[in-house]
């Protein structure tokens, strides 16, 4: 089975821009979470959808917002970027969603915002 | 508040060491999960393991043990004869509550790093 696929896989954009990143779950995966790693803070938990629908919510701010799709891919979607998004944002997928099931983790996207 | 401590920021050792990784966790459920997670520098998370609360048994697998024990909040995670490939950041994190479905809350993770 493929694993979890992050597109694009490294991303610079300037300050006030929005940008998309897109996960692809293994397949038969129905939940996606997302998280963010910094040096500074590790890694946050920022949501988690199952069945198109948002699960669950870190403590972000409304500028970060995701979606997930009918074919249980997801996007996360970050408006006004700031300096202090520049992180790795990493996408887990699990067979359904809750903690009895292992997360597994795609490569990331490394955004840096200037 | 749940919370996760590895308090071993970086530790460096010569291959064919033992080495243990420490974590200490907090939580007021009674039912949680446990996971250790290894990140290597391509960046990817890579699943360890996953212990339940109830579940206090240590596990082994190949050079890989871990030690689980509830009356002190900890889940230590230790590297037999230890390899320049084990050379990563080690995550430990926690799973806790009905409602909160799969997040996890890791710890700030420790940098292994396996000298020739």
């Amino acid at each position: 089975k493929a694993g979890v696929t992050q597109t694009p896989r490294y991303l610079i954009k300037t300050r006030g821009q929005q940008v998309t990143l897109s996960c692809s779950p293994i397949s038969g995966h129905r939940s996606v979470s997302w998280y963010q790693q910094t040096p500074g803070q590790g890694l946050q938990f920022l949501f988690e959808y199952f069945s198109e629908t948002q699960r669950n919510k870190g403590n972000f701010p409304g500028r970060f917002s995701g979606r997930q799709f009918s074919n249980s891919r997801s996007e996360m979607n970050v408006s006004t970027l700031e300096l202090g998004d520049s992180a790795l944002y990493l996408c887990a997928s699990s067979p359904r969603q809750g903690r009895t099931y292992e997360q597994y983790f795609g490569p990331g996207t490394r955004l840096t915002v200037t | 508040a749940q919370k996760v401590t590895q308090a071993q920021t970086e530790i460096s050792v010569v291959e064919k060491e033992d080495v243990t990784l420490d974590c200490v966790y907090e939580t007021r459920d009674t039912t949680y999960y446990l996971f250790w997670y290894k990140q290597p520098p391509s960046g990817e998370l890579v699943f360890l393991i996953r212990r339940n609360s109830f579940d206090e048994q240590n596990e082994i697998s190949g050079r890989y043990s871990w030690n689980f024990q509830k009356s002190t909040s900890s889940f230590n995670f230790t590297i037999t004869a230890s390899q320049v490939v084990d050379s990563a950041v080690y995550f430990c994190a926690l799973s806790e509550g009905e409602t909160s479905g799969s997040r996890l809350t890791f710890g700030e993770g420790t940098q292994l790093t396996v000298n020739p």
